[in-house]
């Protein structure tokens, strides 16, 4: 199947700090990306698509100055989490369909474990 | 926007036994049906899928069915081993690359 590759696996960054993480798709090109954010012992939520040449679209309750979304190229989405907080310390996973087809599905990165002290 | 609503949260078996996890959407405009797993510490790894132009789909052990009708879909997993311990996520999706929409999780116990 495509794979998505995300990256660091985990970081730990100080209060106050900026952090990036990178999902990227490495056989296929995914004109959409899906950010995902996932506390313990919960589901994934939903934070924001990522689309490629143009703004992200953000759920509802996420703010995008805080989480800044960059969609550069076709196989490169970055989330940004601005002035991190410890209540920003989550499980961040991005997905992305390799193709716009019906009925297609997401492929899902390994995740970012981010932990703000 | 879809919901969709996973039971039960958590769900513990004898191994051999069989789980099944129960899922409902509420938008008739969502026709893919992914299941997935999640390990700890890992992102979800897709297990099964049904399309909604199919009722029962099934890959060795595991089985997914769906009745759009009633907006309902399921996961069986037969003769449960301890390494099918894990958190099972239903989700439900329009498909065409748009966002998908997962359940709250079950977490599946299989005691050896």
């Amino acid at each position: 199947g495509a794979v998505v590759s995300q990256h660091p696996s985990w970081v730990i960054c100080k209060s106050g700090t900026s952090v990036k993480i990178e999902c990227r798709s490495l056989d296929f090109q995914a004109t959409t990306m899906f950010w995902y954010r996932q506390f313990p012992k919960q589901s994934l939520m939903l934070m924001a698509t990522s689309n490629e040449g143009s703004k992200a679209t953000y759920e509802q309750g996420v703010e995008k100055d805080k989480f800044l979304i960059n969609h550069a190229s076709l196989t490169l989405s970055t989330l940004t989490v601005t002035s991190a907080h410890p209540e920003d310390s989550s499980f961040y996973i991005c997905s992305a369909p390799p193709s716009l087809g019906a009925n297609t599905e997401a492929f899902f990165g390994q995740g970012t474990r981010l932990t703000v002290v | 926007g879809e919901n969709v609503e996973q039971h039960p949260s958590t769900l513990s078996v004898q191994e051999g036994d069989s789980a099944v996890i129960k899922c409902t959407y509420s938008d008739s405009a969502s026709n893919y049906f992914p299941w997935y797993k999640q390990e700890l510490g890992k992102g979800p790894q897709l297990i099964i899928d049904i399309r909604s132009n199919v009722g029962e789909k099934k890959d060795q052990r595991i089985a997914v069915t769906l009745n759009k009708t009633a907006k309902h879909f399921s996961l069986h997993i037969t003769e449960t081993q301890p390494e099918d311990s894990a958190v099972y996520f239903c989700a439900a999706s329009p498909g065409g690359g748009f966002k998908t929409i997962f359940g709250a999780g079950t977490r599946l116990f299989v005691k050896a």
